[in-house]
Formats: structure tokens, sequence, C-alpha cells
């Protein structure tokens, strides 16, 4: 089954400062890639996703990844941070099947 | 339109209660699927059903027996609660199409003493 990891665990960032997330996984076959954020205490919401055509997509709120398939990554980033912005990031794959597997998280704290 | 409700919000039970998670979808969504969230750990596939009448384990079914009652609802049962299962639990659905996004429920919060 594909697999999916996160390199940052807890990302501290000022406001204004440019974010990137990693994400890469495990699957050589066709892939769909999507990023949710949660705000504390709420449920996930889709910010993106990719399922073909141009790499680079563009989501909601100012973020956008970049499907990079030799590297089996599709990081998230956004230009400038904001406060509002403090949240937890999951990038997810889903596959050949309906079975959508999710990376551990990325918490990201943005300090005014 | 409500999309996906999940029931209880929050519930505690004693180590060897049974208990039965609820999912409702409105949506239509052919698939459903549960998860667990634990601090990091992020969202672990518990078990999902691509379409009315089928289910498939996902990676942490031990413990766990589902239902897909029918196209809108799609049951988590904890048979012998265990503390090891103290965890947030999601339930989303989705359409069938693979390139289609989740969606969430609120989730329901289990302590398991």
């Amino acid at each position: 089954a594909q697999s999916v990891s996160q390199h940052n665990h807890h990302v501290i960032l000022s406001e204004a400062a440019s974010l990137e997330l990693g994400c890469n996984y495990s699957y050589g076959g066709t892939v769909n890639l999507f990023w949710y954020v949660q705000y504390p205490g709420q449920h996930l919401q889709l910010l993106l996703k990719y399922f073909s055509g141009d790499p680079l997509v563009k989501g909601i709120k100012g973020f956008e990844a970049e499907f990079i398939k030799s590297k089996f990554s599709f990081n998230l980033r956004k230009p400038s941070v904001q406060w509002s912005d403090t949240a937890e990031y999951f990038c997810a794959v889903n596959a050949r099947n309906n079975d959508m597997r999710f990376g551990a998280g990325t918490r990201l704290t943005v300090k005014p | 339109n409500a999309g996906v409700t999940q029931t209880p919000k929050f519930q505690v039970l004693k180590t060897g209660q049974s208990m039965t998670l609820q999912c409702a979808q409105d949506m239509n969504h052919n698939s459903m699927y549960w998860y667990r969230q634990d601090p990091g750990m992020g969202l672990r596939l518990i078990y999902y059903s691509a379409s009315e009448g089928t289910t498939d384990k996902g990676e942490v079914p031990n413990g766990y027996n589902v239902s897909r009652l029918n196209k809108r609802e799609f049951s988590l049962r904890l048979e012998s609660a265990a503390p090891s299962q103290t965890s947030v639990y999601f339930c989303a659905s989705r359409a069938l199409t693979l390139n289609q996004p989740q969606h969430f429920g609120d989730g329901t919060r289990l302590s398991i003493l």
C-alpha cells in the first residue's frame, strides 16, 4: 500500500515569512494528491489537489503545491504566511483504489 | 446541507465495553472511510467502504468492525474497548471518482479508561 511522509513535524514562522512543507509518497503508479488543513478544534478541509495536468496547482487562501513525479514529492508552499494560517497540515495520497492514506501532519505556528 | 454527520461527539468508556460510532452523509457519495487521529501520527485509516455492500481493511483495523448499512451510513464498532483505542475518530466520504477529495465529519472524541 502507498505511504506518505511529511518531513517537518512542527514549523514556527513569523508573519510574512515564506512557507514550504515537504511531502513524499511511496507509490510508483498514477496517484492523486491532496493537501488538507485542520484548524484547532475543527475537521480537515481541502486546500488543494492534483490529479493530472499542470504540476503546479493553486488552492485556497494563497496556497500552492508542486508535483514532482521524479522525486515522488508534492510540497506545499505559500509566499507569505499569516497568523490565521496557524493549523495542522496533512498531505494525502490516493493510488489505484479507494484507499486514501495521510501523512503524520505538520503543525504550523505563525507568530504575529 | 449537513455533509458528514458523526455521533456521538464525545464518549467515555470503560475497558471491555462495546460501542458503535455512527456516521451518515447526505451528499450521495459512494465511498466512506473511518480514520483515527492520534498526536504525531496523523490520520490512520481503519476501514473503508468503496461502495455500498463492500468494506476493506485499512492500516489499523484490529479491534474494530464496520458496517455499511446503506449508501448513507457507515458505522464503526469497538467490540471490547481498550485504552489504546483512546483517540479522535473521523468519518469521511467522497464521490466514486478517485480524484475527488474527501469530506470529513467533525469527529468523535473517545476516551477509554
